[in-house]
């Protein structure tokens, strides 16, 4: 079956333009993560959906991020005002529950440069 | 603040030889201890985990040894082979969900 995908692969943006980045979980999941990775700083949690709502925003580096989900499915990470520092590998991992001994299965991430 | 903290950053083995990695925590509440296996240009992969009530976890080449008292834990690969060379992280999890990572182990395993 399809796993998580996530699109762009790849974005390239100047500073002060807004992103969107999208994130299609595997069909069933309930649960969907968010996360940034970037080099020697491993994986950092940004934010969790239960189904359509966000119990757990507390990753969000700054108001500038926000998330949203959708009919319990699709997810976009938008990043407004986008800063250098921002340029990462954006993650997305879907699991059957939000129960945290659920495997997370993750898409292969969007690479976000900001020039 | 950094959860989980990780080493080394870097790791080579040859062949046949057993690659051993820790990841250490402060915080009790964490309740599972996963490991991830990251290849270039993917997501990264559960490759096995542990809760806090177990010392010891084997599946196949893979053994995750957690010392509760001291809390760490650590992920020993036996017979090491070419292919296992990626990244390795270690991840805690709160049971309110939230995983924290540590920084991340790229293994080479040398032919």
């Amino acid at each position: 079956g399809a796993g998580v995908s996530q699109s762009p692969s790849n974005k390239v943006t100047e500073k002060g333009k807004d992103v969107e980045l999208r994130c299609d979980p595997i069909s069933g999941h309930t649960a969907l993560y968010w996360y940034r990775q970037s080099l020697g700083q491993g994986l950092e949690f940004l934010i969790y959906f239960q189904g359509n709502s966000a119990p757990d925003k507390s990753g969000l580096p700054s108001d500038r991020f926000s998330a949203e989900r959708t009919g319990g499915s699709v997810s976009t990470l938008t990043i407004q005002r986008t800063q250098q520092e921002d340029s990462a590998v954006y993650l997305c991992a879907s699991s059957l529950e939000g129960n945290s001994h659920n495997e997370q299965f993750f898409g292969p991430g969007t690479r976000l440069t900001v020039l | 603040q950094q959860q989980v903290k990780q080493s080394p950053q870097s790791l080579i083995v040859q062949k046949g030889g057993i690659s051993i990695i820790n990841c250490a925590y402060e915080n009790t509440a964490f309740d599972y201890f996963p490991w991830y296996q990251q290849f270039p240009g993917k997501g990264p992969a559960l490759l096995i985990a542990i809760r806090p009530d177990v010392s010891e976890k084997k599946e196949g080449r893979f053994t995750i040894s957690f010392n509760k008292s001291a809390k760490q834990f650590s992920l020993h690969i036996m017979d090491s082979q070419p292919g296992d060379s990626a990244t390795y992280f270690c991840a805690a999890i709160y049971p309110g969900n939230q995983f924290y990572f540590g920084t991340g182990t790229s293994l080479t395993v040398i032919p």
